[in-house]
């Protein structure tokens, strides 16, 4: 079936530098793919999504790109912040877009 | 505009019990979704209401029913709760047609004995 692979599962970085997420997907179909963070005790909160017609995005500290050929996507932050820390999680749409497939997520670590 | 909510927000079972998880939402969406959140898994989907009158299932629907009461309100019933299901329960809404942002709620922790 389909499903989305998220990587790596827990990722630590100095506070200031930058921070990569890649996942990948296999429907063929999906053309939605959305970012969300989770903090302790919260449910997750969407924070920067793109569509299979856009190669990149961008707000702020925060970009994604998509590379459609490759079925990859990834989440890159920029000037990390000790309130970075939390998980993140991907998600590509499936079907009519009615659902997501989720990634299982990556715990990003702040060090001051 | 309170957004997503959720009762209770801890519960704990004998096996065997049931239960009614609620949510409820005030953004006018259509779409509702419940998920469970087990460590190292991410979100599982167990069932969805695509719009008011609608139920399908998830990816783990097995143990539980669903009741979509209006366009507000999308409740998770466990007729018998087993150890399996200890988790944290998720209920998003969705602006679909729009963005396409799901919602969640603050999430239920629910632990059965």
């Amino acid at each position: 079936g389909e499903n989305v692979e998220q990587h790596p599962s827990t990722l630590s970085v100095q506070e200031g530098d930058s921070a990569v997420i890649k996942c990948t997907y296999s429907d063929s179909a999906s053309n939605y793919f959305p970012w969300y963070k989770q903090e302790l005790g919260k449910g997750p909160q969407l924070i920067i999504d793109i569509r299979s017609n856009v190669g990149e995005k961008k707000d702020q500290r925060i970009a994604v790109t998509l590379n459609k050929t490759a079925k990859h996507f990834s989440l890159h932050i920029t000037e990390t912040q000790p309130e970075d820390s939390a998980v993140y999680f991907c998600a590509a749409s499936k079907g009519s877009n009615y659902q997501l497939i989720w990634g299982a997520g990556t715990k990003l670590i702040i060090k001051p | 505009n309170a957004g997503v909510t959720q009762t209770p927000k801890f519960q704990v079972l004998k096996t065997g019990q049931s239960m009614t998880l609620q949510c409820a939402q005030d953004m006018n969406h259509n779409s509702m979704y419940w998920y469970r959140q087990d460590p190292g898994m991410g979100l599982r989907l167990i069932y969805y209401s695509a719009s008011e009158g609608t139920t399908d299932k998830g990816e783990v629907p097995n143990g539980y029913n669903v009741s979509r009461l209006n366009k507000r309100e999308f409740s998770l019933r466990l007729e018998s709760a087993a150890p399996s299901q200890t988790s944290v329960y998720f209920c998003a809404s969705m602006d679909r047609g729009r963005t396409d942002t799901q919602y969640f709620g603050p999430g239920t922790r629910l632990t059965v004995l």
